[in-house]
């Protein structure tokens, strides 16, 4: 069966620190992968999406940047961490093509003080 | 842009209840999908139930069903016999459909109900 982490489970993280956030899935082949970020009380908002290896999308402009170095890790970074960076973020796979639902991972929560 | 509304943003019923959840959704789209996920305390995210805007009938599953009116963009979820464990966070989403294989949700900013005992 196909599992997905990621890690940290929670990080507390000074302004302008570096951040680095990872997923990973098991059990799949050449998924899409996501990261979603959810503010406090809010929905989720779709950041990045990766296709494939190397393969980066961004939906939106922000202090964040993704990585996609092997067919099943995803990275989500940042070189100076901002205090509107603290959320909720999520990772999630999918299959390709298909219409069906997306597989979150356990997320983690990022505070940055 | 598609945008997807949840009018309601907290609900609280009483155990065996039934409770309905609302979502509205703008698209000019034809062909779409709309999910509804729910998000325990535990905050893992996990999917109710599914619905394809070209089909008719509505979705069910088990105590859940929706009622999916098209012409009026709208994706109400119904939990019939509602239970302690049904207390979560429920996001309405959207789905246009594949972009090079690959699947953007948009989200609504969620409901949060409260089964009591």
């Amino acid at each position: 069966s196909q599992t997905i982490h990621q890690w940290p489970a929670t990080l507390v993280q000074p302004v302008g620190s570096p951040l680095s956030l990872e997923c990973t899935v098991e059990g799949t082949s050449n998924p899409n992968l996501y990261w979603y970020r959810q503010a406090a009380g809010r929905g989720l908002q779709l950041l990045f999406y990766s296709v494939g290896i190397g393969q980066i999308s961004s939906e939106v402009p922000q202090n964040l940047s993704a990585s996609r170095p092997q067919d099943r890790q995803f990275i989500l970074s940042s070189k100076k961490l901002l205090l509107s960076d603290s959320g909720f973020y999520l990772c999630a796979w999918s299959v390709k093509f298909s219409s069906y639902e997306q597989y979150f991972g356990p997320g983690t929560r990022l505070t940055v003080t | 842009a598609q945008t997807v509304t949840q009018s309601q943003p907290e609900m609280s019923v009483q155990e065996a209840e039934t409770v309905t959840l609302s979502c509205t959704y703008d698209t000019s789209e034809n062909n779409y999908y709309l999910f509804w996920y729910k998000q325990p305390p535990s905050r893992q995210m996990i999917l109710v139930i599914r619905q394809e805007a070209y089909k008719q009938q509505n979705a069910t599953e088990n105590r859940f069903s929706v009622n999916f009116q098209k012409a009026a963009k709208s994706f109400s979820l119904k939990i019939s016999d509602s239970q302690l464990g049904d207390t979560a966070m429920y996001f309405c989403a959207f789905m246009k459909g594949t972009i090079q294989g690959a699947q953007k949700l948009v989200f609504g900013q969620g409901t949060r109900l409260t089964i009591n005992p």
